[in-house]
């Protein structure tokens, strides 16, 4: 199966800091995205999605940002909580129905 | 409205069985895809179904196989377990647009021994 990488990176920060999470996709034909949020032993949860018609987009706390140019997706989380602790995917779509690309994630810690 | 509901939540087999995972959508949502998820390989598609149909297909063997029914539930069956089939199988469905979100559910956590 396809596989974007084995090697799951750590972002640690402290609670109250802005938090930054990249990925980088690799088909530029990719014309939607989408973050998730996973906790141990549960589903991924949804973020947060973009289409490619877009650089930016803002929900509650969190921003997604989108360069097409170099095929790179970020998700920033403002004053991140202990709660915000996690494993976030980002998913490209690259073709008709609903065939997402996962990424391999980043697991995000949040220090007291 | 209730979310995506996969049954069983956990699971052990013996090398060689086959199993069945079965998958409810969300209300009013018609398209059902899997997901394989691993330590090593992360989450892989397995397959999509729409209106009973399948729709897009991953790299798996035909060991993995679904379905789904008129009610838009499905179930996905993995036949001669071998040990590498250990894993998180997660369901997630959406209303099956071009852009649609797919939403999951909790996973079926399925160990061969």
């Amino acid at each position: 199966g396809e596989s974007v990488g084995l090697h799951l990176p750590t972002l640690s920060v402290q609670e109250g800091d802005n938090s930054i999470i990249n990925c980088a996709y690799s088909n530029s034909a990719s014309d939607y995205f989408i973050w998730y949020k996973q906790e141990s032993g549960k589903g991924p949860q949804f973020i947060i999605d973009i289409r490619s018609n877009m650089d930016k987009r803002q929900g509650q706390r969190v921003t997604v940002l989108l360069n097409k140019t170099v095929k790179h997706l970020s998700l920033q989380i403002a004053a991140t909580q202990p709660g915000d602790s996690a494993v976030y995917f980002c998913a490209e779509k690259r073709n008709y129905g609903q065939n997402f690309v996962f990424g391999p994630g980043t697991r995000l810690s949040v220090l007291p | 409205k209730a979310g995506v509901t996969q049954t069983p939540r956990y699971l052990i087999k013996t090398r060689g069985q086959q199993v069945t995972l079965s998958c409810s959508p969300i209300s009013g949502h018609r398209s059902v895809s899997w997901y394989q998820q691993t330590p090593g390989q992360g989450l892989q598609f397995l397959f999509e179904y729409f209106s009973e149909t399948q729709r897009n297909k991953g790299n798996f063997p035909g060991r993995f196989s679904g379905r789904q029914f008129s009610n838009s539930r499905s179930e996905m069956n993995v036949s001669t377990l071998e040990l590498g089939d250990s894993a998180l199988y997660l369901c997630a469905s959406s209303l099956g647009g071009p852009s649609s979100t797919i939403y999951f559910g909790e996973g079926s956590w399925l160990t061969v021994v």
